[in-house]
């Protein structure tokens, strides 16, 4: 039972454009939630963050949007350049916040066209 | 300051051998975790050791799998006998305290296909 999901496999969006992508949890006890970025050979390495008592957190192009009634957040990245292009994991982790405790969701691709 | 090393990038091995998987994480890095990534699915915990002390091996799925950590350095993770299902890509990665999941940084992975 995945408590963390990325519905969405992949994505593509046009250069410039806005790209969305959403992360939807289960468990109520998650309280902080990452979003990492994987290009192919590589290793995830974290983008953002996003603690339970806000609802959006923002690092320039990029912003994270928690909404916690819906258990449901989403990263923007405005605009979506080439460089962009990867495998984008939400995860989240409970108040402890510990790196043993990251539940990952399955990972959206993410390509933006020149 | 070197990044969290794998060794190998890749292993091909026929179901009932044997495979061990290494990791040096970042110099002077005592949390050092394992995670699996299978079939394109999750990236999900394994293990984690506090210098050669193993905190927390709840995500091991099964005896198959054996981590260790000799004198807090290095660690190795071996399966034993491989199976089918093991084929994934193993990430292991390194922090300095135990912080939230901004501060640990990944390895590139070992991709493991079981034959």
């Amino acid at each position: 039972d995945q408590q963390v999901k990325q519905n969405s496999p992949s994505l593509r969006v046009q250069e410039g454009r806005i790209s969305i992508l959403n992360c939807d949890y289960t468990n109520s006890m998650f309280d902080y939630f990452l979003w990492y970025k994987k290009y192919p050979a590589e290793g995830p390495t974290f983008l953002i963050s996003i603690s339970s008592i806000k609802d959006k957190n923002e690092d320039g192009r990029f912003t994270v949007f928690l909404n916690k009634s819906a258990k449901h957040l989403s990263l923007h990245i405005v605009p979506s350049q080439p460089g962009d292009s990867a495998v984008y994991f939400c995860a989240a982790s409970p108040i402890s916040g510990s790196a043993r405790q990251l539940t990952f969701g399955s990972g959206t691709q993410l390509t933006v066209l020149p | 300051e070197a990044g969290v090393t794998q060794f190998p990038s890749h292993s091909v091995i026929e179901k009932g051998q044997t495979v061990t998987l290494r990791c040096d994480p970042i110099s002077g890095h005592d949390n050092l975790y394992w995670y699996r990534r299978v079939m394109g699915k999750e990236i999900k915990f394994l293990l984690h050791f506090v210098k050669e002390s193993k905190q927390d091996e709840s995500g091991m799925p099964n005896n198959r799998f054996l981590a260790e950590r000799t004198g807090g350095t290095y660690s190795t993770l071996k399966v034993q006998p491989a199976e089918l299902e093991d084929s994934g890509v193993y990430f292991c990665a390194s922090s300095r305290g135990d912080p939230s999941g901004n501060t640990i940084y990944f390895g590139e992975g070992s991709w493991l296909t079981v034959v």
